[in-house]
């Protein structure tokens, strides 16, 4: 069965930390893996998008690495900030059609 | 936005109404979504459009309606709304790097 799970689904940091969410996912055949971010009340917003062949992509203070042997990615946020406060999401997708599968996203708070 | 607009942004709908949800992109890409967003779930696909005049039934399409006449619109149409289609609807463009989502309509059915 083709699922994307996420973990932690809440965490709660001090501003200046870092952190770092998971995604493990049983998609098959694996397409492209995508990190969104929703701020409340918002649409989801794309942060990074990784292939078989990439390890690691970062945008700005998000790194996300992808090992697609053990099937797994993490988002690390590097000196987090107050407007990080929202939930992430992981997708992949799968083979070369629209199928798209969604984690239910972790719920990061970043506290001052 | 993301080039994405979605109206209306609130609707309050009595079991057995219809309506549609509208929505517009102006980024000229072939494929538009539709989904739903439910406490504790990750979005669901409810139709998707690989192009002007078609359409591909996803994850959830029972009780729901879709539209693409042009490119730019893709609605999404309630025949006769239940509680269970209480929601938040994202509607998305684009295609295989990335999506862009609207800002979503919040949805009650009472």
């Amino acid at each position: 069965k083709n699922q994307v799970e996420q973990s932690p689904q809440s965490l709660i940091i001090l501003e200046g930390k870092n952190c770092t969410l998971q995604c493990n996912y049983t998609v098959s055949p694996f397409s492209n893996l995508r990190w969104y971010k929703q701020d409340t009340g918002r649409g989801p917003v794309s942060l990074t998008i990784m292939t078989f062949s990439e390890n690691t992509k970062s945008n700005g203070r998000y790194t996300a690495t992808l090992d697609a042997d053990t099937k797994q990615s993490s988002l690390h946020i590097t000196a987090s900030q107050l407007s990080d406060s929202a939930s992430y999401i992981c997708v992949v997708s799968r083979g070369t059609g629209n199928q798209f599968y969604f984690g239910t996203g972790t719920s990061l708070t970043v506290i001052p | 936005n993301a080039g994405v607009t979605q109206t209306p942004k609130f609707q309050v709908l009595k079991t057995g109404q219809s309506m549609t949800l509208q929505c517009a992109q102006d980024m000229n890409h072939n494929s538009m979504y539709w989904y739903r967003q439910d406490p504790g779930m990750g979005l669901r696909l409810i139709y998707y459009s690989a192009s002007e005049g078609t359409t591909d039934k996803g994850e959830v399409p029972n009780g729901y309606n879709v539209s693409r006449l042009n490119k730019r619109e893709f609605s999404l149409r309630l025949e006769s709304a239940a509680p269970s289609q209480t929601s938040v609807y994202f509607c998305a463009r684009g295609a295989w790097e990335t999506q862009y989502f609207g800002p979503g309509t919040r949805l009650l059915v009472l």
